[in-house]
């Protein structure tokens, strides 16, 4: 079966600090893999997504960027944090291939606080 | 960019009755919706989706119906548990340069009194 790994659960990072975010899938094959970030009693809104190992696309200009070294392995990093990253950050993986719909698997999420 | 949007922010039920979550989409090009489940802390869960040929599906305990029309979405939940006390989301998914996305609506708290 399928699993979905994201890590640290928790971070506190001072303002200025940088960084990094990792996800892992298993069990699949070439998935498309997402970051969405969720401010506090707000909705998802997706940050990256990619479809293949080095393939990134952003949703949104920021302070924050993605890679995918690997095929199951999405990291979010950035270089200095700034208050307004703060937020609750929610790695998703779904089947890959253009054209093609179907459920997004979450991992369990990763709450940033930056002081 | 379009959005997905919901009715209302909060819902309180009295447990065993039923709850019915609303949704508004703007994509009529959207072939595709999810509802979704998140308990505070956790990554949200699947609950039910439908695809635009359809306008019902039901699973155990949820229907999901669609209105292409107006463009509404709406989850119901049938004899609501304490346990089904959470935010709920729908999406739309987006056919995007090289992938389908998925977009999420703000979600609806759905609070079940005992």
């Amino acid at each position: 079966s399928q699993t979905i790994h994201q890590w640290p659960a928790t971070l506190v990072q001072p303002v200025g600090s940088p960084l990094s975010l990792e996800c892992t899938v298993e069990g699949t094959s070439n998935p498309n893999l997402y970051w969405y970030r969720q401010a506090a009693g707000r909705g998802l809104q997706l940050l990256f997504y990619s479809v293949g190992i080095g393939q990134i696309s952003s949703e949104v200009p920021q302070n924050l960027s993605a890679s995918r070294p690997q095929d199951r392995q999405f990291i979010l990093s950035s270089k200095k944090l700034l208050l307004s990253d703060s937020g609750f950050y929610l790695c998703a993986w779904r089947d890959g291939g253009t054209g093609n719909t179907g459920e997004l698997f979450f991992g369990e999420g990763s709450r940033l606080t930056v002081l | 960019g379009e959005s997905v949007g919901l009715h209302l922010p909060t819902l309180s039920v009295q447990e065993g009755d039923n709850s019915i979550i609303n949704c508004a989409y703007s994509n009529s090009a959207s072939d595709y919706f999810i509802w979704y489940k998140q308990e505070s802390g956790k990554g949200p869960q699947f609950i039910i989706d439908i695809r635009s040929n359809m306008d019902k599906r039901q699973g155990q305990r949820v229907t999901v119906l669609l209105n292409k029309t107006v463009k509404h979405l709406s989850l119901q939940i049938a004899a609501t548990q304490p346990g089904d006390s959470a935010v709920y989301f729908c999406a739309e998914n987006m056919d995007q340069t090289g992938a389908n996305n998925l977009f999420f609506g703000t979600g609806t708290r759905l609070t079940v009194i005992p």
